[in-house]
């Protein structure tokens, strides 16, 4: 079963806007990373924060953690054709370091140039 | 440094086979999950394994089943396909041993179609 669901399912924009994509997850987590896919081949990890953590930059993403109401944002400024993808949230639960991620549905992204 | 790699890269197969998959971790990873994604779905958690043990399991049937080698190279093993099974198989591997919390490195996917 998905642990989140993502919001919007599609998303099209102009080159050079922002893009904003959300994120809702059910359970507590010990982190939520975001994954890029392009057109069905691997997933390419993005960026992690954990559950302490409230903001997370990385160049031009910008990713925040609102665990009170278990919802996360992925914000890609500036955007390019070339981000044009699929962008998943996923979560990991429980103790230690379990290594399992359960993804959301997906945001279809494109940004027509 | 090779990252993550699965093959065959694509399989067609009726149904009622069966069909092994394969990945290889990136190098110094020990560990490594397989994960389904079904068309225009988000990926789903299959297994995991550590080891050379399955740590971790989704909700799959028991004709999905695995296995780890010495050199943490990974193989999924699907019994008695559906046509339900057709999906892209994702192989991830990572470092348990490390801190927690670790981004995981994707292979390129198996594109299995089951006719």
């Amino acid at each position: 079963s998905q642990q989140g669901e993502e919001d919007p399912q599609a998303l099209s924009i102009q080159e050079g806007e922002n893009a904003t994509m959300n994120c809702s997850y059910k359970t507590s987590i010990n982190n939520l990373q975001w994954y890029r896919q392009n057109s069905g081949r691997g997933l390419v990890h993005l960026i992690l924060i954990r559950s302490n953590e409230r903001e997370k930059h990385s160049g031009r993403l910008r990713v925040t953690l609102d665990t009170s109401k278990k919802s996360s944002s992925l914000l890609i400024t500036a955007s390019r054709a070339a981000d044009t993808a699929s962008y998943f949230c996923a979560t990991e639960s429980g103790s230690g370091n379990t290594g399992k991620l359960i993804f959301g549905q997906g945001t279809t992204l494109q940004v027509k140039p | 440094d090779a990252g993550v790699t699965q093959s065959p890269t694509h399989l067609i197969k009726t149904r009622g086979q069966q069909v092994t998959l394969r990945c290889s971790p990136k190098s110094g990873h020990d560990t490594v999950s397989w994960y389904q994604q079904a068309l225009g779905q988000g990926p789903q958690f299959i297994f995991q394994y550590y080891e050379e043990e399955e740590r971790q399991r989704g909700n799959f049937p028991d004709r999905f089943s695995g296995h780890q080698f010495p050199n943490y190279s990974s193989e999924l093993n699907v019994n008695a396909l559906l046509l339900g099974d057709s999906a892209l198989y994702l192989c991830a591997s990572t470092s348990i041993r490390t801190k927690r919390g670790n981004e995981q490195f994707f292979g390129p996917g198996t594109r299995l179609t089951v006719l």
